[in-house]
């Protein structure tokens, strides 16, 4: 298997701009989560679905943050519009249920000028 | 809230020492505990998961030990080696089914 996959690894954008971020999952799992990184405040849980249903939101930081998982195999995270504060590296993960472990992909590292 | 602490925050080793990397969490009702390494500008890579009904887990030079009612757990790296060099993250389930992970321990091995 591949692993999950993640896309694209670097993004630089501009303050204002929106920015969507991709992830595919290893396929059979049926957890998906993304993770934002940073110096400051580590590694913090944004969102997570089950069966492409989104579960806990309960991370994720702003309106200005979204997430879809529109089948098994792909799922975005949108920011719009996005700020100098989002620089960080965007990591998706996913599992075979609730007790294994989770799987993580290479990451995403954003920067907003 | 759970909260997870790594001691120490880094640690250097000559090769072939053996490497002791402590974590703590605040709450004890967890799901299960796992340890990931994290390389430079990389993802995380799962080594060992303990559920909540184990006290350890192995894996080749790897060795993992929970005690739940103190709130602790050890990752030993037997014979450590140059590549061992990295950090280490620990990262608790919940009975929510979330992830609190610890701040790491960046590790270097020297030759």
């Amino acid at each position: 298997d591949a692993g999950v996959i993640q896309s694209p690894r670097h993004e630089v954008t501009e303050m204002g701009q929106e920015v969507t971020l991709r992830c595919k999952p290893i396929s059979g799992h049926d957890y998906l989560f993304w993770y934002r990184q940073t110096m400051m405040r580590g590694l913090e849980l944004l969102i997570y679905f089950n069966n492409n249903v989104p579960i806990d939101d309960s991370g994720m930081p702003e309106d200005r943050f979204s997430a879809k998982m529109p089948n098994a195999s792909f799922s975005t995270l949108k920011i719009q519009p996005s700020e100098p504060r989002d620089s960080a590296v965007y990591f998706c993960a996913s599992s075979w249920g609730q007790g294994l472990e989770q799987y993580f992909g290479p990451g995403t590292r954003l920067t907003v000028t | 809230k759970q909260e997870v602490t790594q001691i120490p925050a880094a640690l250097s080793v000559p090769e072939g020492e053996n490497l002791v990397l402590n974590c703590s969490f605040t709450d004890s009702a967890i799901y299960n505990l796992q340890w990931f390494r994290q390389d430079p500008g990389k993802g995380l890579t799962s080594l060992l998961l303990i559920q909540s009904s184990q006290r350890e887990q192995t894996s080749g030079r790897l060795n993992a030990s929970l005690d739940k009612s103190s709130g602790r757990s050890t990752l030993y790296i037997a014979a450590s080696q140059p590549g061992d060099s990295a950090t280490y993250l620990c990262a608790v389930k919940g009975n929510d089914y979330k992830l609190s992970f610890g701040a790491g321990t960046t590790v270097t091995v020297r030759a």
